[in-house]
Formats: C-alpha cells, structure tokens, sequence
C-alpha cells in the first residue's frame, strides 16, 4: 500500500527543537519534490516548506529561518528540524508529495506537534 | 504570502450544485495554471481532487471540476451527494517555490 508516515511529534516548550521524519513505502518519492503542510487545531492548511530531488528547498515565511528541511540520500524518508519552536507552531504536520501541476497527491496522516509550557 | 479568499461555509441540498470561490492576486492564482483543491473530512488528511485548474485524479467523480478567471478559482460539485459533506481547501502555486492555500470552505449538504 502507497503511504507516507510521519512520525516524531509531541508537547514541546516554548523555544525548543524538534525533528519530524516522514518515511515513503510503497510509493516513488525520489524523483519528485515533498512538503510539509501545517494545520493549527480548527484552522486551515498552511504551506509551511518543500525540497525539490535536486535539493533546492524553500520556505514560509513563518518559518524561515527557523525549521529546515531535508532528505535522506535514499530519498525515501523526509525530514523538518523545528527550532525556537513558538506557541503559533502548534498544529498537525503533514508530510505531501509533489504532484503534477504544482499539487500535492499523496499526504500522510499527519503528526501534532503541541507547544506549551 | 496572503491566503487566498475563500467563503467560510456553502450549502446545498442533495442533487443540487454548489460552486466554491478561490480568490488570490496576480502573483498565484492568477500568475499560474496551477491551482489545486483538496477535500478533507474532520481528522483525516486532504485529499487532492482537482489540479491544474481543472484536471481530475484519476478515481475522483465527474461531479467535481474546476476552473478559473482571472484571479478567482473555482471548485463546482455537481449532484451533491451526503459523502461531499467536508471542508474544502483551495492552493497556488505561488511562484519561486513557494505555494499558498485558502481558508477552507465547510460544505454543508442539506
């Protein structure tokens, strides 16, 4: 079964790090580009940064600056460093692979990432 | 990186239509062919349903298609059905690798 699976949420403290994997099966992820898509508790989607195969990568400006996000060299498993992670981080992290024109067509089931003291 | 404008909520009764606005500026939606909408129940992930302003995936029904003018997109279910009860999202590409999405409409079907 095609399917991505993020992992590595959890409650974090104002000004913390912490590091989301998302992990591919089943489904070619390589040669395509991945994001990570944010959606605070009752809110909207929120693009949040991408890495293209080549390894290009851009941001939010939200968080630019502050997360950073990478690939393994397999290029099966995708990652985001969150650090001087805020309150306003709070959300579900969606991990989504790249599809044609510019949309996303395959998405985890997401992972909660709670900021609070 | 403004969201694009979408209705907060549209309601419509079984069989009927229902179109869904999507409204951003020159610099995404309008700027590109490239805008894509997504279905999502509450607590599970999106689902894409249209890309390329109007191409379907394949397995998602005839009853959903897209289009656009100008700045605006839209999102047009046709025979509503009770399972197109969900939240609807629009997103651009929004040029330099970047990309933007809407608010979100809750579809309501009577």
């Amino acid at each position: 079964e095609a399917q991505l699976v993020e992992t590595g949420g959890g409650l974090i403290q104002p000004g913390g790090s912490l590091r989301l994997s998302c992990a591919a099966s089943g489904l070619t992820v390589s040669s395509t580009y991945m994001s990570w898509v944010r959606q605070a508790p009752g809110k909207g989607l929120e693009w949040v940064s991408v890495i293209y195969s080549g390894g290009t990568t851009d941001y939010a400006d939200s968080v630019r600056g502050r997360f950073t996000i990478s690939r393994d060299n397999s290029k099966t498993t995708l990652f985001l460093q969150m650090n001087s992670l805020r309150a306003e981080d709070t959300a579900v992290y969606y991990c989504a692979r790249g599809g044609e024109g510019y949309s996303w067509d395959y998405w985890g089931q997401g992972t909660l990432v709670t900021v609070s003291s | 990186q403004s969201a694009l404008t979408q209705p907060r909520s549209v309601s419509g009764s079984p069989g009927q239509s229902v179109t869904i606005s999507c409204t951003g500026t020159s610099s995404d939606v309008g700027g590109y062919n490239y805008v894509s909408w997504y279905q999502q129940y509450p607590g599970k992930a999106p689902k894409l349903m249209i890309y390329g302003v109007t191409r379907r995936p394949s397995g998602v029904p005839d009853r959903f298609s897209g289009s656009k003018s100008g700045n605006t997109a839209s999102l047009t279910i046709s025979g509503l059905q009770a399972e197109d009860e969900a939240d609807y999202y629009c997103c651009s590409y929004a040029g330099g690798y970047t990309w933007v999405f809407g608010g979100g409409t809750k579809l309501t079907v009577l």
